[in-house]
């Protein structure tokens, strides 16, 4: 069963600063990573998406890592804001039988809280 | 490229009552998912559609809930009757293709069962 863990819970950094959130997922056998970010009482916005192939992606000040072997992902923020509070989420779709029509189940991590302080 | 709507967005009842939640993808995505989130945890699956066929509902607990997308465009979920545990918020999802996109989510649907 794939398992998708995100540490820390919570991270609180001043403004400025670079920072890092990890994704770990169990099962090796992905067919892409999705990083996501949610504000409080809001749905889940997509940041980065990660296919099983590729190594990163970058967006803006955004740069998601894919290391398939060893199961991590890493979301990097660099000069971070205030206005990059949010919870993060991290998500592995399985591979499934998707060509027979099966589920293409994303599982999720529980998220990071990040809080920037100014 | 108007987002995948949702409502209500808040809705508050009594157990045993009954509710129901109503997604609109983003036009073109065939596939759509809704999922249940509670406070603190990441979303679950609770049922995959494909067009207006289900792909995947092994996480619906289908004596309280249901699901139709019957013209393969809008759906509906629906909680009858509701428990204190189903207080959660409901997020529609969709996604062009059958997989290999990226994934869309509405506001959702927050939900209070008192």
């Amino acid at each position: 069963k794939q398992e998708v863990t995100q540490i820390p819970a919570a991270l609180s950094v001043p403004e400025g600063e670079n920072l890092v959130l990890n994704c770990s997922f169990t099962d090796s056998a992905i067919y892409n990573l999705q990083w996501f970010r949610q504000d409080p009482g809001k749905g889940l916005t997509s940041l980065l998406l990660i296919q099983s192939s590729q190594r990163e992606q970058t967006s803006g000040r955004l740069n998601a890592s894919l290391d398939k072997s060893s199961g991590r992902s890493t979301l990097y923020i660099a000069a971070s804001q205030p206005g990059d509070s949010a919870t993060y989420l991290c998500a592995v779709r399985l591979t499934g039988n998707i060509t027979q029509g099966g589920s293409e189940k994303l599982v999720f991590g529980k998220g990071t809280k990040l809080t920037v302080n100014p | 490229e108007a987002g995948v709507a949702q409502s209500p967005r808040y809705k508050i009842i009594e157990k045993r009552q009954s509710v129901a939640f109503w997604c609109n993808p983003i036009s073109g995505h065939a596939t759509l998912y809704w999922y249940q989130q509670i406070l603190g945890q990441g979303p679950k699956l609770l049922i995959q559609f494909q067009n207006n066929g289900v792909v995947d509902d092994s996480q619906l607990p289908k004596d309280r809930f249901s699901a139709e997308r019957l013209k393969g465009v809008d759906s509906t979920l629906k909680i009858q009757p509701a428990k204190l545990e189903d207080s959660a918020v409901y997020l529609c999802a969709s996604i062009r293709g059958a997989n290999t996109g990226e994934l869309f989510f509405g506001e959702g649907s927050r939900l209070t069962v008192l």
